[in-house]
């Protein structure tokens, strides 16, 4: 099974503070993605990665950045939380055609900003 | 614009029923679809996939149609379980590991 760990489940924190999400793959999986999920918005995709080092911005990437400086880590960065980072964030892998396809999910992590 | 679309917010059922959950997509170049069930405080876990090359998958309880010159899928839950009761996501991608393109969610709930 493959296991998507996202290190803090929740947190609060306050606005203009720097805040690190951390995410660890145990597949050796190349793609990880960072989403969040809101009432009525679905899941939005914020950045995601193909490999080590290399990054894409998603549908969302203002007031975000990630740093894959190993396979198996992908981190989300808010530089200056603002109250509208407020929201669930998850983090995912995927194998691509050899795994299906299928996104797997990590549990997510709750942030609120005050 | 949304690419992936689900037009119902939520649906109510009855247990032992039949859920339909219904997702329209735009992009033809979509070729792989995948639902996903999401309980609250959790990640999504995925449920059930259909290639465009094909017009059914059946999975259990769980079985995806996939219209493709109506670009529309749905997913048939029979029967219907307190358990079932959750947010299912509609999801899609033109494959290759390109990350998925979702809609916003059917508060499906069972109702005893």
């Amino acid at each position: 099974d493959v296991k998507v760990t996202q290190s803090s489940r929740y947190l609060v924190k306050r606005t203009g503070e720097k805040v690190f999400l951390e995410c660890v793959q145990d597949m050796d999986h190349e793609n990880m993605f960072w989403y969040r999920q809101d009432p009525g918005l679905g899941l939005r995709l914020i950045y995601f990665s193909y490999d080590v080092k290399m990054k894409e911005k998603g549908d969302i990437p203002e007031g975000y950045s990630v740093s894959r400086e190993k396979k198996e880590r992908f981190s989300l960065i808010l530089e200056s939380a603002s109250t509208n980072q407020t929201s669930m964030y998850l983090c995912a892998t995927t194998g691509g055609l050899s795994s299906g396809n299928t996104i797997y999910f990590g549990e997510g992590s709750w942030l609120t900003v005050v | 614009d949304q690419q992936v679309k689900q037009n119902s917010p939520s649906l109510s059922v009855q247990e032992g029923r039949i859920s339909i959950l219904n997702c329209d997509y735009t992009n033809s170049m979509f070729d792989y679809f995948l639902w996903y069930k999401k309980y609250p405080a959790e990640g999504p876990t995925f449920l059930i996939s259909i290639s465009s090359i094909k017009d059914k998958n059946e999975d259990g309880r769980f079985t995806v149609f996939l219209n493709k010159s109506a670009k529309h899928l749905s997913l048939h839950i029979v029967p219907s379980q307190p358990g079932d009761s959750a947010v299912y996501f509609c999801a899609a991608t033109p494959g290759g590991g390109d990350g998925l393109t979702f809609g916003k969610g059917t508060h499906l709930i069972i109702q005893p």
